[in-house]
């Protein structure tokens, strides 16, 4: 069983549309949370970055870690046919030195305009 | 800001043949991470290198050894090639003064073995 489960997806939805992106993870270690977004053939793109449990919102982003659960959303308002991409969940734990991100597979997410 | 830059971008070798990948972090950032992803899978960790000493190895070969030198820039050296090498081979770069480690990618090296 991977550490950070993610489901693949495709998910399409219509343009103007809220997206809901979720991701489970069994390690308790894992303190940091991030959501990278990734166009084909390139690489990951930081999207929004939570320590920890809380929400965090970015302009059309929110961002939300449950770590009691062990579960994290990532929520697209107003979405865009330029949202259109992969979209990567990734988890490292706290401590001195380089901390690996563990990914998850990632959900392709398709907006139609 | 430079973001990390990577190169080469596209790289087609034989196997048995030996390829060297460079990275060039963001300016001040002093921690390097390689990561592997193979078609239609997540990034999956190789080695990191935080102040030029190596910090963390994952699921990396032994073919595979990397550095990272005094200007902070890391090279990764794959040696007897094999076709399951073929995947994009992910840079990140990391400042982590304060505990907080977020990490930017580079654009990636497409390596193709024939």
């Amino acid at each position: 069983q991977k550490e950070v489960e993610q489901d693949p997806g495709p998910l399409s939805v219509p343009e103007g549309a809220i997206v809901s992106l979720n991701c489970t993870y069994s390690n308790s270690a894992f303190q940091y949370f991030m959501w990278y977004r990734q166009y084909s053939r390139k690489g990951p793109e930081l999207l929004m970055y939570t320590y920890s449990s809380g929400n965090k919102e970015d302009g059309r982003f929110t961002a939300q870690v449950d770590k009691s659960s062990k579960y994290i959303s990532l929520f697209i308002r107003d979405s865009q046919p330029s949202d259109s991409a992969t979209y990567l969940c990734a988890m490292s734990a706290n401590s001195q030195g380089a901390q690996k991100l563990v990914f998850g597979q990632g959900t392709r997410l398709t907006i139609n305009p | 800001a430079a973001g990390v830059i990577q190169s080469p971008r596209h790289l087609i070798k034989e196997k048995r043949e030996t390829a060297t990948l460079k990275c060039y972090p963001i300016s001040r950032h002093d921690t390097v991470y390689w990561y592997q992803q193979g078609p239609g899978q997540d990034p999956q960790f190789l080695i990191s290198f935080y102040e030029k000493m190596q910090s963390d190895k994952g699921s990396i070969p032994d073919r595979f050894s990397a550095q990272q030198f005094s200007d902070y820039h890391s090279e990764l050296n794959m040696s007897s090639l094999e076709l399951g090498d073929s995947a994009l081979y992910f840079c990140a770069s990391s400042y982590k003064p304060t505990g907080v480690d977020t990490q930017y990618f580079g654009p990636g090296t497409r390596l193709t073995v024939l």
